[in-house]
């Protein structure tokens, strides 16, 4: 079974300055997507950025980029020039390429933007 | 708006009460699922579906029933409600191509 794993908590973040947050997974598979969801207090799970396992480009959209290591199983999301709107959980998420149907979640890391 | 509707957004239930989430989406995707979500352990798979039809358990479905009749809708009994049930739940939806999930925006249970 695919298990995703976030070791961090909590982080925090001067505003303006950069946040890395780490993720690490295991799976057996070869082809798979990994995704990072915003949860701000509004609860709402917003999708910041998805990576195809297949693809060796970093993902990058806007501010939020990832640093995908296939062979590490390694999958951190860095935000550039953080913002107050920035602070959330955020989860890291694996599925599967092939009947992927179900997403497999990390604990989640709350992200603190200080003024 | 396009999406994936949840309802109730809060609901109380007593030990041994019995209720259904709801939950539809107007995008014609063909996967539906259920989460829960509790403090250091992310989402949870309740139950999910790959089509009108067709239902099979995730990780956590004991105490939860599911059905899906139509591809819009995906609603989600509780048959027995206990105190341990008490979390947030989330609908998602997908279409067969792999892309990242759509969520309703959630329901917080709490049972007493």
């Amino acid at each position: 079974a695919q298990t995703v794993t976030q070791s961090q908590p909590e982080m925090s973040v001067q505003e303006a300055e950069t946040v890395t947050l780490s993720c690490t997974y295991d799976t057996s598979e070869s082809d798979y997507y990994l995704f990072w969801y915003k949860q701000p207090p509004s609860r709402q799970m917003i999708l910041v950025i998805r990576q195809e396992a297949y693809k060796q480009q970093n993902a990058t959209e806007n501010r939020f980029s990832v640093n995908f290591q296939k062979a590490a199983k390694s999958f951190s999301l860095k935000i550039s020039d953080s913002q107050l709107g920035d602070a959330a959980m955020y989860f890291c998420a694996y599925r599967r390429r092939e009947y992927g149907n179900k997403l497999v979640f990390g604990a989640g890391t709350i992200l603190r933007v200080k003024s | 708006n396009a999406g994936v509707t949840q309802t109730p957004k809060f609901q109380v239930l007593k030990t041994g009460q019995s209720m259904t989430l709801q939950c539809a989406q107007d995008m014609n995707h063909e996967y539906m699922s259920w989460y829960r979500q509790d403090p250091g352990m992310g989402l949870r798979l309740i139950h999910y579906s790959v089509g009108a039809g067709i239902t099979d358990q995730g990780e956590v479905p004991n105490g939860y029933n599911v059905s899906r009749s139509t591809t819009e809708d995906f609603p989600l009994r509780l048959l027995s409600a206990a105190p341990s049930q008490t979390s947030v739940y989330f609908c998602a939806s997908s279409p067969t191509r792999p892309s990242g999930y759509t969520f309703g925006s959630g329901t917080r249970l709490t049972v007493v």
